[in-house]
């Protein structure tokens, strides 16, 4: 069962355009984490979001975790083409020991 | 620092032939670690985890084992591999609690 969402699947744009990416679920998390992941490389961790209505940058990404803790979304400004990668989003299930669990991911190409 | 280190990162290896990927870790002791497989360009799947020597946890049935000989050691096997063992397969570790994780860079197994 594909508790994690994320939409949409595919998304090819042109370098300067703006997007937003989206993870959504009817469960309530703790914490999403947000990765991006280039091919043949593994995922790198970008950022994680923790209270209900949390906004986080990170330069030209913002993050925003749902007020009910259940959703998650990514806005890129102005994309450029070292955006391209694969956008997972995933929850830890664990406290002791971890766990944790991906969607299948939004795969975003940035044009020049 | 701590660094993940898992090699071979591609292999070829014909169908009913036996399989070994190792990963390591340096700079840290006692990390819970992981195996996930990811079919081509999507989400990641817990394979299994470890969260010490000998200590293995299956997530999914399959025709894949995992072994912790060594603290900082993690070794996925198999005695006959199929088709459908094919994947891009990522090694992580995490310090419990902290909710950070950390990914090899991966191996790309093609089963022929």
């Amino acid at each position: 069962t594909q508790l994690l969402e994320q939409s949409p699947q595919f998304l090819s744009i042109q370098e300067g355009e703006n997007l937003t990416v989206y993870c959504n679920s009817s469960s309530v998390f703790s914490s999403l984490q947000w990765y991006r992941q280039e091919p043949g490389e593994g995922p790198v961790l970008l950022v994680t979001v923790v209270t209900g209505g949390e906004v986080k940058k990170l330069k030209r990404l913002t993050f925003q975790f749902g007020d009910a803790r259940k959703d998650s979304s990514l806005h890129i400004t102005a994309a450029q083409p070292g955006d391209t990668g694969l956008y997972l989003c995933a929850y830890d299930r664990g406290s002791t020991l971890g766990r944790l669990y991906f969607g299948r991911g939004t795969q975003l190409t940035v044009w020049p | 620092s701590q660094t993940i280190h898992q090699w071979p990162a591609t292999l070829v290896q014909p169908v009913g032939s036996p399989l070994s990927l190792e990963c390591t870790v340096e700079g840290t002791s006692n990390p819970n670690l992981y195996w996930y497989r990811q079919a081509a360009g999507r989400g990641l799947q817990l394979l299994f985890y470890s969260v010490g020597i000998g200590q293995i946890s299956s997530e999914v049935p399959q025709n894949l084992s995992a072994s912790r000989p060594q603290d900082r050691q993690f070794i996925l096997s198999s005695k006959k591999l199929l088709l459908s063992d094919s994947g891009f397969y990522l090694c992580a570790w995490s310090r419990a609690a902290l909710g950070s994780y950390t990914f090899g860079s991966g191996t790309r197994l093609t089963v022929v």
